[in-house]
């Protein structure tokens, strides 16, 4: 068990720029999850996958946010025309089911300039 | 999923125990409490959930009011480690919806000093 893995730990981009962020969960965890935290608030939820299924999104997960999740393995997250209001740590979890707890990776931090 | 309210920030001295309160006033039957923190710069880690009983491990005890209305979290020998931001969590675990998804408040932060 090497825990969740997130890359890259850390991305600065332009203003307009797409980005895209990896995660990879614990192995044969079902659910994994998004989360966005800014500096001073608790994460906030973004969306979920049971298996390859999105089950979830929240209504932060505007338009220019995509996330996918093939094959019920690694996750990815899109975010197309970057805005400085993006900026902010990117934590993605896994867990087994529903009632046992969730493991989080060590974020990417986006840096929109 | 019902909230939760915490202090904004609590003091320990090392060696002695910290407890954090939560309140979860309006909590339903099938709701768990869950408990995890967040140290500095880094991911939230799990501590400890339960649902009525009190619950220990080797981080922390839990202890649930009778009425579900509030638990506190117990740290029995705080260390300088143990400085981080905690978060009450409530948890439907009715399937569909939302059920599972962890909605974090401000949580409490933690300064354990020397």
């Amino acid at each position: 068990d090497t825990g969740v893995s997130q890359n890259p730990r850390h991305k600065i981009t332009k203003r307009g720029q797409n980005v895209t962020f990896r995660c990879d969960p614990i192995s044969e965890h079902n659910r994994l999850y998004w989360y966005r935290q800014t500096l001073g608030q608790g994460p906030e939820f973004l969306t979920y996958f049971q298996n390859e299924a999105q089950l979830e999104k929240s209504r932060l997960l505007s338009d220019r946010f995509s996330a996918e999740r093939p094959k019920g393995s690694f996750s990815t997250l899109e975010i197309q025309r970057t805005e400085q209001g993006d900026s902010a740590m990117y934590l993605c979890a896994s867990s087994l089911k529903v009632s046992t707890e969730a493991f989080f990776g060590q974020g990417t931090r986006l840096t929109v300039v | 999923d019902a909230k939760t309210t915490q202090p904004t920030s609590m003091d320990c001295a090392e060696g002695r125990a910290a407890n954090l309160p939560c309140n979860h006033s309006t909590i339903s039957g099938n709701e768990y409490v869950y408990w995890y923190r967040q140290i500095h710069s880094q991911g939230p880690q799990y501590i400890i959930h339960g649902l009525k009983n009190n619950e220990t491990n080797e981080m922390a005890s839990l202890i649930i009011t009778e009425d579900r209305k509030s638990s506190t979290l117990i740290l029995p020998h705080a260390t300088l480690r143990d400085t981080a931001v905690y978060y009450c969590i409530v948890i439907s675990m009715n399937y569909g919806g939302s059920q599972g998804n962890l909605i974090f408040g401000k949580g409490t932060k933690l300064s354990v000093k020397p």
